[in-house]
């Protein structure tokens, strides 16, 4: 089983819709949790921070499931701009550990916004 | 102004030689790693540094190396016994710090290089 699991897609949705994705992890000793955004032939840039409370951003909602180990992004009134593949990333480290863990990546779901 | 540069954007290699690639950062983080991306995959996972003079494996380590002689600069060295070396190479770096009592480790990438073998 991968670390860090995603439907790679593509997800292909009307402009306006509203569409979610999941992410799955195996490591119940995962302490960060991240959405990034990469878009074709570039670096992944931070999306946002998943927090146990659960986040917002404007459009963007995330939420992380320690129970069921798995976390999610919503996005609301999609945009063309949208348009990306959504990465899913998992800290590993152990509890009490001083140092900064182990960034696992997700393989990525494209979402194409469509007009 | 603070950030993370990797060089060259684009290389080209021919078969059996080694190259490297270079990664900076000016952002004070601690620690850094290296992942290829092929074409239509996610990021995987070559070696990473938490600290000076310490790094370990990642998932694919087999055919690389790297250095971690200074805070700022985490090279990796593409050897020719990686079978399969042509893929877009990111490097990115992260520090732990807690913010509203919350840690957060999110990482920051340089541009990439992307390295073809000729």
């Amino acid at each position: 089983r991968k670390e860090v699991e995603q439907d790679p897609g593509p997800f292909n949705v009307p402009e306006g819709a509203t569409v979610a994705f999941n992410c799955t992890y195996s490591n119940s000793a995962s302490q960060s949790f991240f959405w990034y955004r990469q878009d074709c032939r570039k670096e992944p840039k931070l999306l946002m921070s998943v927090y146990s409370s659960g986040n917002e951003d404007g459009r963007f909602t995330a939420q992380l499931n320690r129970a069921s180990q798995y976390i999610s992004l919503l996005i609301r009134d999609s945009k063309l701009s949208d348009s990306a593949t959504y990465l899913c990333v998992v800290n590993m480290r152990l509890r009490g550990s001083s140092n900064t863990g182990k960034l696992i990546f997700g393989q990525g779901t494209t979402l194409q916004v469509k007009p | 102004d603070g950030g993370i540069t990797q060089s060259p954007k684009y290389l080209f290699r021919k078969e059996g030689q080694n190259v490297t690639l270079s990664c900076e950062q000016n952002l004070n983080h601690d620690a850094m790693y290296w992942y290829r991306q092929d074409p239509g995959q996610g990021l995987r996972l070559i070696y990473y540094s938490q600290i000076v003079n310490d790094f370990q494996k990642g998932d694919i380590a087999e055919g690389y190396s790297v250095s971690r002689e200074k805070k700022e600069s985490f090279p990796l060295t593409v050897t020719s016994a990686q079978k399969n070396p042509t893929a877009f190479y990111l490097c990115a770096s992260s520090m732990r710090y807690i913010r509203t009592g919350m840690e957060n480790t999110e990482a920051f990438f340089g541009q990439g290089t992307r390295l073809t073998v000729v």
